[in-house]
């Protein structure tokens, strides 16, 4: 059964502490990773694609990374602004495109 | 630009009424998704459209779930007769091509 686990389910950070959040995936026909980010009350907003594993994207304090069973999502020195939860998505396809999300980490950056 | 357009906000209504949810993808998207999200159970993705024909709907709980896109702009996801556990969150998302899902701010159901 195709499967994605986010870890650590929450995160408390002081400001400029650098951390690594985790998406593990067990699935068969991965056509690409997206990571996303929530903010209370809102739809996920878009942050990156990652299609093949040694993939690397950044952006901002944010950068994700792609390896064959995981993918990282790195936030350097980060602000208490970053303060969100942070979802990852696998795209597989088994005939059709599924969509399939972890359950996501809940990041909080203390001033 | 606007973005992905839900409506309503927030629901609230009896069990056994009927509830309808709307959605106004971004023009230009040729894909059309609906989500719905639960703390138990996070993002579950219910069916997906493509140029208005619904390819995957095995997401969709039960046949008291229907969801429709009559044209490129416009989508409804429809609850008959609704359950107290169909409360949760449910959003609307569209994409061009295959590419990354924009979301909209979703509609908060509570059946009471």
């Amino acid at each position: 059964e195709d499967q994605v686990t986010q870890s650590p389910e929450a995160l408390r950070l002081q400001e400029g502490e650098s951390s690594s959040l985790n998406c593990s995936y067990t699935v068969s026909g991965l056509r690409g990773l997206f990571w996303y980010r929530q903010d209370p009350g809102k739809g996920p907003e878009f942050l990156f694609t990652l299609y093949s594993a040694g993939e690397e994207k950044e952006k901002e304090r944010l950068k994700a990374t792609l390896t064959k069973k995981e993918s990282f999502l790195h936030i350097t020195a980060p602000k208490p602004e970053d303060s969100a939860t942070y979802l990852c998505a696998v795209r597989v396809t088994s005939g059709t495109y599924k969509y399939i999300f972890g359950t996501g980490t809940r990041l909080k950056v203390l001033a | 630009d606007a973005g992905v357009i839900q409506s309503p906000r927030h629901e609230v209504t009896e069990m056994g009424q009927e509830v309808t949810l709307r959605c106004k993808p971004i023009s230009g998207h040729d894909y059309l998704f609906w989500y719905r999200q639960t703390m138990m159970r996070g993002l579950e993705l219910l069916i997906y459209f493509n140029n208005n024909v619904p390819i995957d709907d095995s997401g969709m709980p039960e046949d008291r779930f229907s969801a429709k896109m009559p044209n490129a702009s416009f989508s409804t996801l429809k609850i008959q007769p609704s359950e107290p556990r169909d409360s949760a969150v449910y959003f609307c998302a569209s994409s061009l091509l295959i590419g990354p899902q924009h979301f909209g701010d979703g509609t908060r159901l509570s059946i009471l």
